[in-house]
């Protein structure tokens, strides 16, 4: 079946230091591929999106990915972690055979002084 | 400013009592989504709707239903048949006609007393 799969569902970095979420899609096809972002008690925001016109992607907050069709992945980054990127990040794909959006589980980035 | 909103922000629901969330935008989108989301588990698509008064199951729509008499508005209810109600709410809406959500509330959350 066609998903996202985010390894580690939490992750834990001292401030100045790289941020690095991993993101796994599963199928043959590329699909279109997204990051949101969701602080506590709010909605998601739309971090950055794929759809194949460049397979680095610059986004919102100095954030960052790169598509890799090779490993089948879409890894997060940014440089320097601060205090306020501490949230819960969501990797998403378009489903092929429905068109909707697939979630992956969620990985939550606690940001350490 | 535009945007979505979503009330109650808490509700609490009695065994065998349907309860309705309301979901309001005024970004004249055309598509609107609920999703529930559970820990650990991302977000899972209940119903969408990309157009009015025509709405579609999502992968978990059973216990759950909507209307879309206007464009700006998309209720969902959570009946009794909802076994297991308790979890965070989220709308959305999107201009793509269901490619995906481009703006999300702040979300309802659900318990059972």
């Amino acid at each position: 079946a066609q998903s996202v799969t985010q390894l580690g569902s939490h992750v834990s970095v001292s401030e100045g230091a790289l941020v690095l979420l991993r993101c796994n899609y599963s199928s043959s096809v590329p699909p279109y591929l997204f990051w949101y972002v969701q602080y506590p008690n709010q909605g998601l925001q739309l971090l950055l999106k794929y759809t194949s016109a460049a397979t680095l992607v610059k986004g919102i907050n100095g954030f960052e990915a790169e598509f890799k069709k090779s490993e089948t992945s879409f890894h997060l980054t940014k440089p320097s972690a601060h205090m306020s990127d501490a949230a819960e990040y969501f990797c998403a794909r378009i489903s092929g055979n429905t068109g909707k959006l697939i979630f992956g589980q969620g990985t939550t980035l606690q940001v350490k002084p | 400013d535009g945007g979505i909103t979503q009330s109650p922000k808490y509700l609490f629901r009695k065994e065998g009592q349907n309860v309705t969330l309301s979901c309001e935008q005024n970004l004249n989108h055309d598509a609107m989504y609920w999703y529930r989301q559970d820990p650990g588990q991302g977000l899972r698509l209940i119903y969408y709707s990309q157009i009015v008064n025509d709405f579609q199951k999502g992968d978990i729509a059973e216990g759950y239903s909507v209307s879309r008499e206007k464009k700006e508005s998309f209720p969902l209810t959570v009946t009794s048949a909802q076994k297991n109600p308790t979890a965070f709410y989220l709308c959305a809406s999107g201009t793509d006609r269901g490619v995906q959500p481009q703006h999300f509330g702040d979300g309802t959350r659900l318990s059972i007393l």
